[in-house]
C-alpha cells in the first residue's frame, strides 16, 4: 500500500484567491509528479520533480507553480485561481527501482 | 513518441461475465505498460504492469493482461465481473531506460459498468 497523501480532498474557492494543494509521501521517493484530470478525460502531466530543489514543467501548460524543499513534500500553488482551473489534481511519486507511479487520492478543485 | 489508445469509452457487462478492456500502444522502443483503476473521487491504483518479463501478467482483484508485441496490444481481462469492478480503467505506457525522467502517457480511459 502506497503512502501518499493529498489535502484538501475537495476545495471550492472564489476567483482571484491564492491556493496551495498539499502532497506528501512517506516512501522516500525522489521523483514526484502533478497531473491534471478533467472529468472523463486522461491525465495530463503539469509538473514533475527529480528530487529536492528540482522542478520541471510537464506537457500541459499550467499557471500553477510547485516547490520541492523536502523530499516528502511537493505542494502546488495557484496565485490567482480562475474558473478555468476547475479540475481534479493528482499527485504521484515513484521510487528509483521501479517504473510504476503511486497516486494520492486527488484534490477536486472548483473555482467559482 | 509513445501513445496509448483505449477502444471504447464505456464497456458494459453483466455480473459474472468476461471483462475485456482494450489497449493498443505505440512506442519506438520496447515499452513498459501499466493498467490503473480509478474509483469515483479517488486516485489511481496500480492493477498490473508489464516490464519485459512474462508476457502474461497477473494483477490484483483477478485481473490479468497479455502483452502482444505483434499486435501492439495490452488488453485487460477478468474471467468473471463483480459489481465492485465498476470503475474507470486507464492504460499507460512508459519508455524504458529513461531512468532520469519517466513519463507515463495515459489513454483516455474506459468506464466499466457492471449490471446485476
Amino acid at each position: 500500500e502506497a503512502d501518499i497523501y493529498q489535502t484538501p480532498r475537495y476545495l471550492v474557492i472564489g476567483t482571484g484567491k491564492k491556493i496551495t494543494l498539499e502532497c506528501s509521501q512517506t516512501m522516500g521517493h525522489d521523483k514526484m509528479y502533478w497531473y491534471q484530470q478533467d472529468p472523463g478525460m486522461e491525465l495530463h502531466l503539469i509538473h514533475y520533480s527529480y528530487g529536492v530543489n528540482s522542478t520541471e514543467k510537464g506537457d500541459l501548460s499550467s499557471e500553477s507553480t510547485v516547490s520541492r524543499i523536502r523530499t516528502e513534500h511537493f505542494p502546488l500553488t495557484l496565485e490567482s485561481a480562475r474558473p478555468s482551473h476547475t479540475s481534479q489534481y493528482l499527485c504521484a511519486s515513484r521510487g528509483d527501482t521501479s517504473y510504476e507511479q503511486y497516486f494520492g487520492p486527488g484534490t477536486r478543485l472548483t473555482v467559482t | 513518441a509513445q501513445s496509448v489508445t483505449q477502444l471504447g469509452s464505456h464497456v458494459s457487462v453483466s455480473e459474472g461475465a468476461l471483462v475485456l478492456l482494450r489497449c493498443n500502444y505505440s512506442s519506438s522502443v520496447p515499452p513498459y505498460l501499466f493498467w490503473y483503476v480509478q474509483y469515483p473521487n479517488q486516485g489511481l491504483q496500480l492493477l498490473l504492469k508489464y516490464t519485459s518479463a512474462a508476457t502474461l501478467v497477473k494483477g490484483i482483484n483477478g485481473f490479468e493482461a497479455e502483452f502482444k508485441k505483434s499486435e501492439t496490444s495490452f488488453h485487460l481481462t477478468k474471467p468473471s465481473a463483480h459489481m465492485s469492478d465498476a470503475a474507470e480503467y486507464f492504460c499507460a505506457v512508459s519508455a524504458p531506460g529513461d531512468t532520469g525522467f519517466q513519463k507515463l502517457v495515459f489513454g483516455t480511459g474506459t468506464r466499466l459498468l457492471v449490471s446485476p
